[in-house]
């Protein structure tokens, strides 16, 4: 199975800060990765499909990027309403596997 | 819009299964998988499988071999995910979500609570 390595688990950054996640597989994956954003009590949101590309009605501020091991989410503006635990997920070989998460807070 | 409306809550004893629903619209339901999540309360996501709408074909993780099913109904446009010899640890939240090879996941159900309890 393909692991995938999120960091950091946590973070607390300011309203505007720019902020940055890291995923990484333990295989290569191409660009077959989704980031997914999930808040409390809610199902998770896609953001982010084949690495890079934003999915319809995500706001700009949210981008991807990364090929073959190494991926990034990064929020160029962060705003109040992306206080959310954060996911990444493999999807180029079954079985599909997802990041250990990542919570922003907002301080 | 796409939609995937999911089953009520479910309680259940230990030993017993559950089959939770996930009904689809506003898309072709055979043109995209469905694939099935979990999470138990306060942890992460679990991939559990995926089925093929169009073909049946299913992949699931090994943890649930030999205690899933997922099976679709086309007539309906509805998924189902039939989970067996619940103990505890199978107390979570699923989902359903939509999958294509090339975008992966993108719609999600709302979730379906399912509670294991003696």
């Amino acid at each position: 199975d393909i692991q995938m390595t999120q960091s950091p688990s946590s973070l607390s950054a300011s309203v505007g800060d720019r902020v940055t996640i890291t995923c990484r597989a333990s295989l290569y994956i191409s660009n077959y990765l989704t980031w997914f954003q999930q808040k409390p009590g809610k199902a998770p949101k896609s953001l982010i499909y084949a690495a890079s590309s934003l999915q319809s009605g995500v706001p700009s501020r949210f981008s991807g990027s990364g090929s073959g091991t190494d991926f990034t989410l990064t929020i160029s503006s962060l705003q109040p309403e992306d206080s959310a635990t954060y996911y990444c997920q493999q999807y180029n070989s079954y079985p599909l596997t997802f990041g250990g998460g990542t919570k922003v807070e907002i301080k | 819009q796409v939609q995937l409306v999911q089953s009520g809550a479910e309680v259940k004893k230990p030993g017993a299964s559950v089959k939770v629903s996930c009904k689809a619209s506003g898309y072709k339901f055979t043109n995209y998988g469905i694939t099935w999540v979990r999470q138990a309360p306060g942890q992460g996501l679990e991939w559990m499988g995926w089925i093929s709408p169009y073909t049946d074909n299913t992949n699931f993780a090994q943890k649930f071999q030999g205690r899933v099913t997922m099976t679709t109904d086309t007539s309906t446009n509805t998924a189902y995910m039939e989970l067996r010899s619940l103990t505890s640890d199978d107390t979570a939240m699923y989902y359903c979500a939509r999958e294509m090879a090339v975008t992966g996941t993108d719609y999600w159900g709302q979730g379906t609570l399912v509670t294991v309890s003696s």
